[in-house]
């Protein structure tokens, strides 16, 4: 099957402009996650849709972040305005409805650099 | 709330010889699930074990297999013939029942010398 698609790869931005990521889950996936990979730390879970629904957003910076997952499938995250603090790796993961583990497949990952 | 720790921020380890990777973590829940994640320099996060807090036996995947201490809430990550593919960053994860969320640690950079 294919994996967790997302683009684009790399994006380099000036503070203040804006950045969308884009994101393909696997099919029949209804679990999608955003994370949040600064360098040399683990993942920070940003925001998990189930279907089309918001499960948790509680560390997402809601005053410049948003996302959102039309339709229960693809989804995009934005940043408006970017700031220094913001470069970091942004990964997507979905993960299935059923099976005992649930567990997540990641996508390679969109790295911004934000100048 | 549930932590998870990793104290070991980068380990080496000799071409074809074992190493040990440590990861702690917290919880009161009795039942949950633990992962370790593999992260090859710019490569996606893939699998590499998973093991459930009720089953007593250590999981094991080929040349991977964990030391999972419930009572010490440690679960530690064994590579056996370690070969240059895997250096990379290992991740502890946690993830309760019931909830989608995962719990990451810090992780550990390995490197594997020739």
């Amino acid at each position: 099957e294919a994996g967790v698609a997302q683009s684009p790869r790399y994006k380099i931005i000036e503070k203040r402009q804006s950045v969308a990521f884009w994101c393909n889950p696997i099919s029949g996936h209804a679990t999608l996650y955003w994370y949040q990979q600064i360098l040399g730390q683990g993942p920070k879970l940003l925001i998990q849709f189930q279907n089309n629904g918001v499960v948790d957003d509680s560390q997402l910076p809601k005053d410049r972040f948003s996302a959102e997952r039309l339709k229960g499938v693809d989804s995009t995250l934005k940043i408006q305005p970017a700031k220094l603090e913001d470069s970091a790796v942004y990964l997507c993961a979905s993960s299935p409805r059923t099976g005992t583990y649930n567990e997540q497949f990641f996508g390679p990952g969109t790295r911004l650099t934000v100048l | 709330a549930q932590t998870v720790t990793q104290s070991q921020p980068e380990m080496s380890v000799q071409e074809a010889e074992t190493v040990t990777l440590s990861c702690t973590y917290d919880t009161s829940e009795s039942d949950y699930y633990l992962f370790w994640y593999k992260q090859p320099p710019s490569r996606q996060m893939i699998l590499v074990i998973r093991q459930e807090a009720y089953k007593q036996q250590n999981a094991t995947e080929n040349r991977f297999s964990v030391n999972f201490q419930k009572a010490a809430k440690s679960f530690s990550l064994k590579i056996s013939d370690s070969q240059l593919g895997d250096a990379a960053m290992y991740f502890c994860a946690y993830r309760r029942p019931g909830t989608y969320k995962y719990i990451f640690g810090t992780g550990t950079r390995l490197k594997v010398l020739a």
